[in-house]
């Protein structure tokens, strides 16, 4: 079973438009950890964001925004007023006690910014 | 801002041969991990790596892998006898302590196996 899902392969939208990428995760900790990467086309991954298990509060940084709900199991990623530069794959990554924190992650969401 | 590097950035190589891809961490960080990303797919964790030995290890990462850390700042991932599917690109990454802090990757080595 996928223990984290990004059911989005691929998402395009025209600059400006509000974007929100899914994650749903799946674990037995009670202690863990979501991450979310941003990958460009030149290939490197970006550390965004990180979030552990106990902290619900939603997360704004710019034009970006996490909401994080366990009662749902999700930790959605939304890009408000989007741009071209945005354009990049989007890894939602999860770290739990079970698993030693090693990064588990999703298969990722291709997100097009078109002008 | 420090920043994990690695190299080469690129390597080819020809199918049986051994690889050393490497990787210099951030400097006060205590954990090193590699991943691998095959074109197209998601990234694999492979191995993690603390206080010179390895803490946890994927199935991906059999007898044919090792790491290293021979000196102070160096981080090597060693294919012995290199597949054509080992062609991926590696990244290395870094963190403080497994718990609390994230992991920083380094740029990538983009391996490509003939």
């Amino acid at each position: 079973a996928q223990k984290v899902t990004q059911a989005q392969t691929e998402i395009s939208v025209v600059e400006k438009e509000d974007v929100t990428l899914d994650c749903v995760y799946e674990t037995r900790d009670t202690t863990y950890y979501l991450f979310w990467y941003k990958q460009p086309p030149s290939g490197e991954l970006v550390f965004l964001i990180r979030r552990n298990s106990f902290d619900e509060q939603n997360e704004i940084s710019g034009r970006y925004s996490w909401n994080f709900q366990k009662s749902t199991s999700s930790f959605n990623f939304t890009i408000t007023a989007s741009q071209v530069v945005d354009s990049a794959v989007y890894f939602c990554a999860l770290s739990e006690t079970d698993s030693n924190y090693q990064l588990i992650w999703g298969a990722g969401t291709k997100l097009i910014i078109k002008p | 801002e420090p920043e994990v590097t690695q190299t080469p950035s690129h390597q080819v190589t020809q199918m049986g041969q051994e690889v050393i891809l490497r990787c210099v961490p951030i400097s006060n960080h205590l954990y090193f991990y590699w991943y691998r990303q095959i074109l197209g797919q998601k990234v694999e964790f492979l191995v993690s790596f603390y206080n010179n030995e390895i803490s946890e290890k994927s199935e991906i990462f059999d007898d044919q892998f090792s790491v290293e850390r021979p000196d102070g700042s160096n981080f090597t991932l060693k294919i012995r006898s290199t597949k054509l599917e080992d062609s991926a690109m590696y990244f290395c990454a870094s963190s403080e302590n497994t718990q609390l802090t994230e992991q920083y990757f380094g740029p990538g080595t983009r391996l490509t196996v003939t």
